[in-house]
Order: C-alpha cells, then sequence, then structure tokens
C-alpha cells in the first residue's frame, strides 16, 4: 500500500524559532501533497497545497511568508514554521495523491503521514 | 455554515449494538465522499468511500443522499476496536473537506 512518512513526529521549541516539518512519499510518487493543521478536537484543516515544482497554494487566512512551503522532489515536500509562537502549536499532517490513479475514487484518495505535534513553549 | 457538519458525539454503545450518524455537507457542487477514522492522537485512515447507491464493507454501510446533502455510516455488530473519531470527509474541486468527526466509544 501507499506510506507517506513525516519527521520529525514531534517536536518542541523555543518561541522564536522555526521548525522544519518533513513529509515523503515512500513507495509512490506525489505530485501534490497537502499540509493540514488539526487543533484539539477540531476538524483536519487544509493549510495549503503543495505542487512538484511549482509554488504551494495557501488557503486564506494562511500566511505564506510563515508558513513556508518546498516541494523539492516528486517524493518530498516540506513545511517550515517560520519564527514559531504557542499559538502555531498543533498537530500539522501532510498527505499526497499517488501519479497515475484511475478511477474516479482513486483519483481523490489522499494517503496521510502519521502526523507531527508540534509544542512551541 | 461550516462546509462539512457531523454530530460530535460521543455515542457511547455496548459490543454487539449498531450505531449510525450522518454528517451533512453544504457545498451541493461537492464531487466524492469518503469516511476516514481517526485514532487518538493518529493520521486518519480512509475507512470507506460512499457512492450514490450506498455500499456496504463488512459491518459499515455508507449511504449518500444527494438532494439532502448527507452521509451516514452504520456499524453492526461494534467491536471493542470500532472505538474511534469518525471523520466525515467531502472533495470538493479535488480538495478535501474535514467534519470535526463523531466520536464512538463502544464498552464491554
Amino acid at each position: 500500500g501507499a506510506v507517506v512518512s513525516q519527521h520529525p513526529s514531534w517536536v518542541i521549541c523555543k518561541s522564536g524559532t522555526s521548525v522544519k516539518i518533513e513529509c515523503r512519499s515512500l513507495d509512490f510518487q506525489a505530485t501534490t501533497m497537502f499540509w493540514y493543521r488539526q487543533f484539539p478536537k477540531q476538524s483536519l484543516m487544509l493549510m495549503a497545497t503543495s505542487n512538484e515544482g511549482s509554488k504551494a497554494t495557501y488557503e486564506q487566512g494562511v500566511e505564506k511568508d510563515k508558513f513556508l512551503i518546498n516541494h523539492a522532489s516528486l517524493t518530498l515536500s516540506t513545511l517550515t514554521v517560520t519564527s514559531a509562537h504557542p499559538e502555531d502549536s498543533s498537530f500539522y499532517i501532510c498527505s499526497a495523491k499517488r501519479i497515475g490513479q484511475g478511477s474516479f475514487s482513486s483519483t481523490d484518495t489522499q494517503y496521510f503521514g502519521p502526523g507531527t505535534r508540534l509544542t512551541v513553549l | 455554515r461550516k462546509e462539512v457538519e457531523q454530530d460530535p458525539g460521543p455515542f457511547n454503545v455496548p459490543e454487539g449494538a449498531t450505531v449510525a450518524f450522518n454528517c451533512t455537507y453544504s457545498n451541493s457542487a461537492s464531487q466524492s465522499f469518503f469516511w476516514y477514522r481517526q485514532d487518538c492522537r493518529k493520521e486518519p485512515k480512509l475507512l470507506m468511500s460512499v457512492y450514490s447507491s450506498g455500499n456496504e464493507d463488512g459491518r459499515f454501510t455508507a449511504q449518500l443522499n444527494r438532494a439532502s446533502q448527507y452521509i451516514s455510516l452504520l456499524i453492526r455488530d461494534s467491536k471493542l476496536s470500532d472505538s474511534a473519531t469518525y471523520l466525515c470527509v467531502v472533495t470538493t474541486d479535488y480538495k478535501l473537506s474535514f467534519g470535526a468527526g463523531t466520536t464512538v466509544t463502544v464498552r464491554a
């Protein structure tokens, strides 16, 4: 099956530091990856769509200079939380869409990484 | 109005019981519908897609009502391992929108 990994799985940092989170598709290529954020007892909220070789598309209300996304290859996207503050503490999850899926339902299937829990002190 | 709304529960049911819950979505142009399962502090995992004709996967039955814009999930003969949060997910223009989830707790 399709596997997506994230690193690190959890991170604690001081306010003002930058944190980079990696999302990798391990056994398939993904031209499109997605970054979500989930606060406790709330739904996943899409932050941005990461496209290989082009700029990411950010959702309304998400600051692109705050959350830097780089989709460097067909298997790797990174999210950097710059100058992190306590309010950025959250569960960050990436997902990847597999290239070449044929059927309608599988085209929409996203494979999720295990998530990164960020705590900013 | 939220794009996807769910009853948060919790639904506390005994083993072997049947539990059902719905979600509603606001965008009539939504194209695809899914139920995901999320365990505490873990990533969501696809449980099943939801088709217009309704579909079943073992003990799980999903229904879609496009006219009323709601989706349902029914779990029969519930097991302890079914305890989780069930997320209703809707795709519009290839973007996933998640409900906040319905928590189900199955007790022995």
